[in-house]
């Protein structure tokens, strides 16, 4: 079965270089959400998507921004990196925000960005 | 806000060993809950979800249970296995769709 992607799988970018992660959800779900995960620590939401329109905002900077496409996949936009935007990303994709509640999150294996 | 907490956050055990894993979450208002297993430096594998309707859910050797009105929930595997040497993240899904983790239970077991 077709799992969610994420690309690219690693990047390493300089201090206040820019960053573009890319999420490409399982097919017919319209619902993408992204989160980060430090090292140690738990998965933190930063932003989720339904069908093209932002639906929740979690803690993330003012320097990272995202987009959900028409074909539902979806970009997280990352600028003026810090070393402490050094983290997993991982999307995660569902069917059906606000038709069902039970929408189980399924996630994509993550982008592995270091900031030197 | 939710708050979600996993203990042990450590657990080591002797393979073939029953364990339960436990995660306690702070609000009731609860739409699912969601276990994941986590390898090291790897993506979020779903384990198991219950829905706040239904008491418990199985998969092979694991069985989740939730109990929203003592916002509880535990993780029962059975006959535990070198391979189920992982970290374990208990999520819950409230009313904002987002998923709010505990920090996790890092398990080993040892052959």
């Amino acid at each position: 079965a077709a799992g969610v992607i994420q690309s690219p799988r690693h990047l390493i970018k300089e201090k206040r270089e820019t960053a573009t992660l890319k999420c490409y959800p399982i097919p017919r779900h319209d619902t993408v959400y992204w989160y980060q995960q430090g090292p140690g620590q738990d998965p933190q939401f930063l932003i989720s998507f339904y069908e093209k329109m932002q639906s929740d905002k979690g803690s993330i900077p003012d320097r990272f921004s995202a987009q959900q496409f028409s074909d539902y996949h979806s970009e997280l936009n990352m600028s003026s990196l810090e070393l402490g935007d050094s983290a997993l990303y991982f999307c995660a994709s569902s069917l059906g925000l606000g038709l069902a509640v039970y929408n189980e999150q399924f996630f994509g294996p993550g982008t592995r960005l270091t900031v030197l | 806000k939710q708050e979600v907490t996993q203990i042990p956050a450590a657990l080591s055990v002797p393979e073939g060993e029953n364990l339960v894993l436990n995660c306690s979450f702070t609000d009731s208002a609860i739409y699912n809950l969601q276990w994941f297993r986590q390898d090291p430096g790897k993506g979020l594998t779903s384990l198991l979800l219950i829905q706040s309707s239904q008491r418990e859910q199985t998969s092979g050797r694991l069985n989740a249970s939730l109990d929203k009105s003592s916002g509880r929930s535990t993780l029962y595997i059975a006959a535990s296995q070198p391979g189920d040497s992982a970290t374990y993240l208990c999520a819950i899904q409230g009313g904002s769709e987002k998923l709010v983790f505990g920090k996790g239970t890092k398990l080993t077991v040892n052959p």
